[in-house]
């Protein structure tokens, strides 16, 4: 059973758009909820995260935006660029640091 | 880079085979995780170890096994191989195994014919 649900699978966006990828969980103990940014032949690294006592987090062209009482949290990319082309995966946390994964997003920036 | 160092980049078996792959976390991490990925399952968690003990375990197999040593590097034992077991598979560490954010090694990938 997945514990977070990740859409779209993937995503064509126009450089200069804005990329939005939304997650779902039903877990209310899900306690930090981090985004993944992944390079084909590397790992996952963490590009921004919340903790659910905030609505909103923004860094740079990055932000999250979180619904706790919907129990979900997106992504958005503004002024997408060729270079943001990468594998994007949520996740959300339980007590004893397990994290959860989304079934990602492959986002592609078209110049 | 992440400093999460893993060992081999990529390794070719066979089924029934045996196969060993190796993390060095990150200088100062305690905590060492062990993550499947496959197309159709995305990151699954396998097992998590902190300061050479078992944390916590997802859906390991019971033919697959893990340790972390002393000097904290861990490895991820996989046993009897089978062609479904051709996945990347991710080490991560942590500072601790409680609320620190993980980091990513560059990962393993199996190939099982």
């Amino acid at each position: 059973q997945q514990q977070v649900k990740q859409s779209p699978q993937s995503l064509i966006v126009q450089k200069g758009g804005i990329s939005i990828i939304n997650c779902a969980y039903e877990n209310t103990a899900f306690d930090y909820f981090p985004w993944y940014q992944q390079f084909p032949g590397k790992g996952p690294a963490l590009l921004i995260a919340i903790r659910p006592d905030v609505s909103e987090k923004k860094e740079g062209r990055f932000t999250i935006s979180f619904n706790k009482s919907a129990k979900q949290f997106s992504l958005h990319i503004m002024d997408s660029q060729p270079g943001d082309s990468a594998t994007y995966f949520c996740a959300a946390r339980l007590t004893g640091n397990q994290f959860y994964f989304g079934t990602g997003t492959s986002l592609t920036v078209i110049p | 880079d992440s400093g999460v160092t893993q060992t081999p980049k990529h390794l070719i078996t066979a089924t029934g085979q045996r196969v060993t792959l190796r993390c060095s976390p990150r200088s100062g991490d305690l905590s060492v995780y062990w993550y499947q990925q496959s197309l159709d399952q995305g990151l699954q968690f396998l097992i998590q170890y902190y300061n050479g003990e078992e944390r916590a375990k997802g859906n390991i197999l019971e033919r697959f096994s893990a340790q972390q040593f002393p000097d904290l590097h861990s490895e991820l034992n996989l046993s009897s191989l089978e062609l479904g077991d051709s996945a990347l598979y991710f080490c991560a560490s942590s500072v601790d195994g409680v609320r620190s954010p993980l980091h990513f090694g560059n990962g393993t990938r199996l190939t099982v014919t």
